[in-house]
C-alpha cells in the first residue's frame, strides 16, 4: 500500500521568503510523484510532476528516493502562491493513474 | 476552465437516502476518476473508468457504485447514506488511463447528509 504524508497542515511565510512544503511517501516500488494546487475558488490542478523535472511558477521539487521525500520549494514566495497544496503519488509503470493524496498544506504568503 | 463538469454543485439529503452524482469529462477524455474529500480522510481515490469499463478500484464502499456511459459521462451512485458520507466528491478526467496523462479535475459536488 502507498501513503503520502504532508506533516504541515498550515504554513505561513512572508513575501520574498523561501518556502518549502514537505512531502514524504511510502511505497515499495518506483512511484511517480506530483504536486497539485488549489487556489481559492478554483479547481484542483496539477502544479508539477517529478518526471518532467521542470520549474512551474518558480516551484521545483526533487524526488529523493533515499529519504522517500518530494518536497516542494520556491526561493521567493509571492502572495499569489497562497493556496492549498497536495502531494500525490501513483505507482509508476502502471496503466491506472489513480492518485494517493497527502492531507494537504495550506500555504499563506503574507505581504 | 478544465472542462470537466459536475452536477449538482450542492446536494443536501437525509440518512438512508440514495443520490446520483454526475460527471462529464473534458471533450476527448476517455478516462474518468472519482475522488472523495472528507475532513477526516482527506482526498481519497474511489474508482476509475476507461471507455466505459471499470479500470481500478480504491476505497469505495459497497453502498457506492459508479458507471461510465457510452457518451463517456459518468455517474456515482451513493445509497443508504450515512452522516459520514458527507463530503466533497470530485470527478477528474484524462485522455487515457496511466500516469502519463494529466488528470483534470471538476469543481466537485458537495454532499451533505443530515
Amino acid at each position: 500500500a502507498q501513503r503520502v504524508t504532508q506533516p504541515e497542515k498550515l504554513l505561513s511565510v512572508f513575501k520574498g521568503a523561501p518556502v518549502e512544503l514537505k512531502c514524504n511517501y511510502s511505497y515499495s516500488g518506483s512511484p511517480e510523484l506530483f504536486w497539485y494546487v488549489q487556489y481559492s475558488r478554483q479547481r484542483l490542478q496539477l502544479l508539477l510532476r517529478h518526471i518532467s523535472r521542470e520549474s512551474i511558477k518558480g516551484f521545483t521539487a526533487d524526488l529523493n528516493k533515499g529519504e522517500t521525500s518530494f518536497h516542494l520549494k520556491k526561493p521567493f514566495a509571492q502572495e499569489e502562491d497562497s493556496a492549498m497544496y497536495y502531494c500525490a503519488l501513483t505507482p509508476g509503470g502502471t496503466s491506472y493513474g489513480k492518485l494517493t493524496f497527502g492531507q494537504g498544506t495550506i500555504l499563506t504568503v503574507h505581504p | 476552465d478544465s472542462g470537466v463538469t459536475q452536477t449538482p454543485k450542492h446536494l443536501i439529503t437525509a440518512t438512508g437516502q440514495r443520490v446520483t452524482l454526475r460527471c462529464s469529462p473534458r471533450s476527448g477524455d476517455l478516462s474518468v476518476y472519482w475522488y472523495q474529500q472528507s475532513l477526516d480522510q482527506g482526498l481519497q481515490f474511489l474508482i476509475q473508468y476507461y471507455n466505459g469499463e471499470e479500470r481500478a478500484k480504491g476505497n469505495i464502499l459497497e453502498r457506492f457504485s459508479a458507471q461510465q456511459f457510452p457518451d463517456l459521462h459518468s455517474e456515482l451512485n451513493l445509497s443508504s447514506l450515512e452522516l459520514g458520507d458527507s463530503a466533497l466528491y470530485f470527478c477528474a478526467s484524462s485522455v487515457a488511463p496511466g500516469t502519463t496523462y494529466e488528470q483534470y479535475f471538476g469543481p466537485g459536488t458537495r454532499l451533505t447528509v443530515t
